[in-house]
């Protein structure tokens, strides 16, 4: 079965920590993604990765295929990075299969 | 570009009603997803467009939901008759083709009372 998970699920940490998400995923994947959702609010895609590492100013994600994980890394985290991120996967085609995401929040 | 557009930004409807979701896509992107989001099941795909041709309703779930896009720069989702699990957020999504990221709408918040 084609399965994304993702730790922790929620994060609570102190403004300027560095924060890793964690994206494991069941079987071998076209590409991975990397979303943030505002609470209330829309949609906006970070990353698409399919090996290696990108970086997007203090956001950093990388991947392991030969593990079947990726990370997501926030440097000198901020309250705006409060938010949920969600990690999703094409697994050979255009569908997407979403984690569950994980829920952070920074305080000042 | 605009982005992704979705319309309208939140819906009431009383149970039993038609209810419409309109998208329109990034003029260019070859493919329209719908998704749908609850805090119970999360983001589930409901169906996606290819070149305006549907390629895979397997999330669409049951016969009241159904979807069109009659041209590249406009798509519908709708649902007849309408009940209360049906209420969510529903995205609109679209990309230029695989192995690109993809561009989300506004959604739109159904509330079915």
């Amino acid at each position: 079965k084609n399965e994304v998970e993702q730790s922790p699920q929620n994060l609570t940490a102190q403004e300027g920590e560095f924060i890793t998400i964690n994206c494991s995923y069941s079987v071998g994947i076209s590409a991975l993604h990397w979303l943030q959702q505002h609470p209330g609010g829309g949609i906006v895609s970070l990353f698409m990765l399919s090996s290696g590492k990108k970086k997007h100013g203090r956001l950093i994600a990388t991947i392991n295929i030969q593990e079947k994980h990726s990370s997501l890394h926030i440097t000198a985290s901020h309250p705006r990075d409060s938010a949920v991120y969600i990690c999703a996967v094409n697994f050979g085609n255009e569908k997407l299969t979403f984690g569950t995401g994980t829920r952070l929040t920074i305080i000042p | 570009d605009a982005g992704v557009i979705q319309s309208p930004r939140h819906e009431v409807t009383e149970m039993g009603q038609e209810v419409t979701l309109r998208c329109k896509p990034i003029s260019g992107h070859n493919s329209l997803f719908w998704y749908r989001q609850t805090m119970m099941r999360g983001l589930e795909l409901l169906i996606y467009f290819n070149n305006n041709v549907p390629i895979d309703d397997s999330g669409m779930p049951e016969d009241r939901f159904s979807a069109k896009m009659p041209n590249a720069s406009f798509s519908t989702l709708k649902i007849q008759p309408s009940e209360p699990r049906d209420s969510a957020v529903y995205f609109c999504a679209s990309n230029p083709g695989i192995f690109y990221g993809y561009t989300f709408g506004s959604g739109t918040r159904l509330t079915v009372v």
